[in-house]
Formats: structure tokens, C-alpha cells, sequence
């Protein structure tokens, strides 16, 4: 099993512009996360997902959006990128939720917006 | 103010020293979470405890629900232990699934 990757492992934007992250897991996971992770911070969730159709907003969802259409996959969109959205993203996975439910995290993607 | 506080931030240890980092959390929570990240940046899952003790190899966590505390233990450190330690509480409030609390983290030097 390969578990959580992501892609790309970097990325320089310049403000306004937008992309995708990827985020694919294979070990047939029902809820997938996106965290990111600011220097000196604790990690924010931005959007997560409890199955394929179905997502909802975490603690800083703001200039970004995300879509399950499969179980593996979570690709997370930004939209007009701001200097406030530099940052490394994880993306993370779990069975279900809860205290016996630990979630597998992905390499990471350091993104810098310039 | 942080739901999920860890002491301390920085902790220089010289090699073979019992290390103990502590979390404390300010509500009431289901379960708690212990990860490392790695200096390269990959977060590894440790421990997920709700009550009493867990041990795995030369870690051992601690958790106190009525007190709101967790410790990790590291026996016997070792520089290859040097890495940033994470505690995130999943939390007793709401019927979100995406309720996982992170502390900052604590991170650890081992010296040779």
C-alpha cells in the first residue's frame, strides 16, 4: 500500500493565480481531511470529507474548495492565491472517526504565493 | 487561547535521558491523539489513547481524562528520536466528524 500521497511536494504561485492539490489514499478510507500547517501553529482543518459526495467546511475553509467524487481521491482547489495561503497542506485519512480511528497523514505540499 | 496546550516547546535532551512531554486540553475530549513529525516534514501516527496507559517499544503514553492531561515518555532517547511531537484531542462538542484539536507542538533535540 502506498497509504496518503500528495502531490506536488512543492510549489511557487504568484498571487492570483490557482491550482490543485492531489490527494489520493488506497486503503479504502470513508473520511479524508485537509489540514495546513503554519510555522510555530498547530495544524487548522480546512475542508474534510465522510465519503464520495460528500464534504464539509473545518476550521479555515476560506479561498479554498474541495470535491470527493471517488473514495480514493480529494484534490483540494485554490482560488486566487493570496500570501495568507503559504503554508505546507496535509492531507490525511481515516477508516471513520473517533478514538479508534487513528488518521494516516500524506507526505505533504510546501506551497509559497508570492 | 489554544484548546490544546503542550509544554514544553523546546526540549534539548542529551542522549539516553527519559524525556516526558506533556498536553493538556481545556474541554472535554473522547480520545487523544500522539504524532511525530518527522525534520523532513512526514507525520507519523504514535499513540491513540482515551484512558490509562499505552506503550510501544520506547514510548509510552499517559492519559488522565478527569485532569485533562496526557504525557509521552521516551525511554532511553536516542538522536534518531530528535522530531517534533504532536497531541490533538478529538473533542466531546458537536456531531462534526472533523473535530480533532492540535496542539503546536513540542520539539526535541537528542544530542549524542
Amino acid at each position: 500500500n502506498a497509504g496518503v500521497t500528495q502531490t506536488p511536494k512543492f510549489r511557487i504561485l504568484k498571487i492570483g493565480q490557482s491550482m490543485t492539490l492531489q490527494c489520493t489514499q488506497d486503503m479504502n478510507h470513508n473520511y479524508m481531511y485537509w489540514y495546513r500547517q503554519d510555522p510555530g501553529m498547530g495544524l487548522k482543518l480546512i475542508y474534510y470529507s465522510v465519503g464520495a459526495g460528500i464534504t464539509d467546511k473545518g476550521e479555515v475553509p476560506n479561498g479554498y474548495n474541495v470535491s470527493r467524487s471517488t473514495t480514493e481521491d480529494f484534490p483540494l482547489r485554490l482560488e486566487l492565491a493570496a500570501p495568507s495561503q503559504t503554508s505546507v497542506y496535509f492531507c490525511a485519512s481515516s477508516y471513520s472517526a473517533g478514538e479508534y480511528y487513528e488518521q494516516y497523514f500524506g507526505p505533504g505540499t510546501r506551497l509559497t504565493v508570492t | 487561547k489554544n484548546e490544546v496546550e503542550q509544554s514544553p516547546q523546546n526540549l534539548t535532551a542529551q542522549e539516553g535521558e527519559f524525556i516526558t512531554i506533556n498536553c493538556s486540553y481545556s474541554v472535554g475530549i473522547s480520545a487523544l491523539h500522539w504524532l511525530q513529525q518527522h525534520p523532513g516534514g512526514g507525520i507519523v501516527s504514535l499513540f491513540m489513547l482515551s484512558s490509562g496507559k499505552k506503550k510501544h517499544g520506547r514510548l509510552i503514553a499517559t492519559i488522565n481524562i478527569q485532569e485533562k492531561h496526557s504525557s509521552l515518555h521516551i525511554t532511553a532517547s536516542h538522536p534518531r528520536d530528535s522530531a517534533v511531537y504532536i497531541c490533538a484531542a478529538y473533542m466531546n462538542y458537536g456531531g462534526s466528524q472533523g473535530n480533532l484539536i492540535f496542539g503546536k507542538g513540542t520539539k526535541l533535540s537528542v544530542k549524542p
